[in-house]
């Protein structure tokens, strides 16, 4: 299926090194997100894009930082400053800008574990 | 401060009786808000809007902006509709989009 593809599907990490999760569209959507997804704490808003060259922080932004350097990619770095990045991330994109429906589509995933 | 509240983590149900599944939202200004659905080994995918108004696999939900509400709701629960459920919230002009922390349903035999 296409749409969001994020890579990889499985990441492992010793503690100290940073780690970069892809996430890319080809579905011409404008704002990219990305959230963490815990048991019990539901989705949380991490990093999103608007417009290419533009960000905002999401809710729980320390710890990660992302770029939007190109429309159809959006890629996450896990820095060594996050406290607990043991976690499943989820990208996901919306066609408000161009359609003005405000739907998210969703990749399906990446499981990141620290050793 | 934005905020999206369910309730319940989990909600057993069974098959052929009501659902609800509870939202309440803090926002100030004009909310969007979503119900989302996750079924197993599916990725996350949008069940209903409140700006659609519309019924989605006999699903509904309406905005109450007096309780800051937007509870989800089917007559009679299939078996098919266990998943897990997010409610999410966005500003009518803004891309921020956030979610609760879910509801699983679990529609008993």
């Amino acid at each position: 299926d296409g749409g969001i593809t994020q890579s990889p599907k499985y990441l492992f990490r010793k503690e100290g090194q940073n780690v970069t999760l892809s996430c890319e569209q080809n579905l011409n959507h404008d704002a990219m997100y990305w959230y963490r997804q815990d048991p019990g704490q539901g989705l949380r808003l991490i990093y999103y894009s608007q417009i290419v060259n533009d960000f905002q922080k999401g809710d729980i932004a320390e710890g990660y930082s992302v770029s939007r350097e190109k429309k159809e990619s959006f890629p996450l770095t896990v820095t060594s400053a996050q406290k607990n990045p043991t976690a499943f991330y989820l990208c996901a994109s919306n066609p408000r800008a161009t359609s003005g429906a405000n739907v998210l589509t969703f990749g399906a995933g990446s499981r990141l574990t620290v050793l | 401060a934005q905020r999206v509240t369910q309730p319940e983590k989990l909600l057993s149900v069974f098959k052929g009786a009501p659902v609800e599944l509870k939202c309440n939202y803090s926002y100030s200004g004009s909310p969007e808000l979503f119900w989302y659905v996750q079924y197993s080994r599916q990725r996350l995918q949008l069940l209903l809007r409140h700006i659609s108004r519309e019924s989605i696999k006999g699903f509904t939900a309406d905005l109450n902006k007096g309780e800051t509400s937007f509870h989800l709701k089917k007559p009679f629960a299939q078996e098919e509709d266990s998943a897990m459920y997010y409610c999410a919230l966005s500003g009518l002009r803004d891309d921020k989009i956030i979610f609760g922390k879910g509801t699983r349903l679990h529609i008993l035999p």
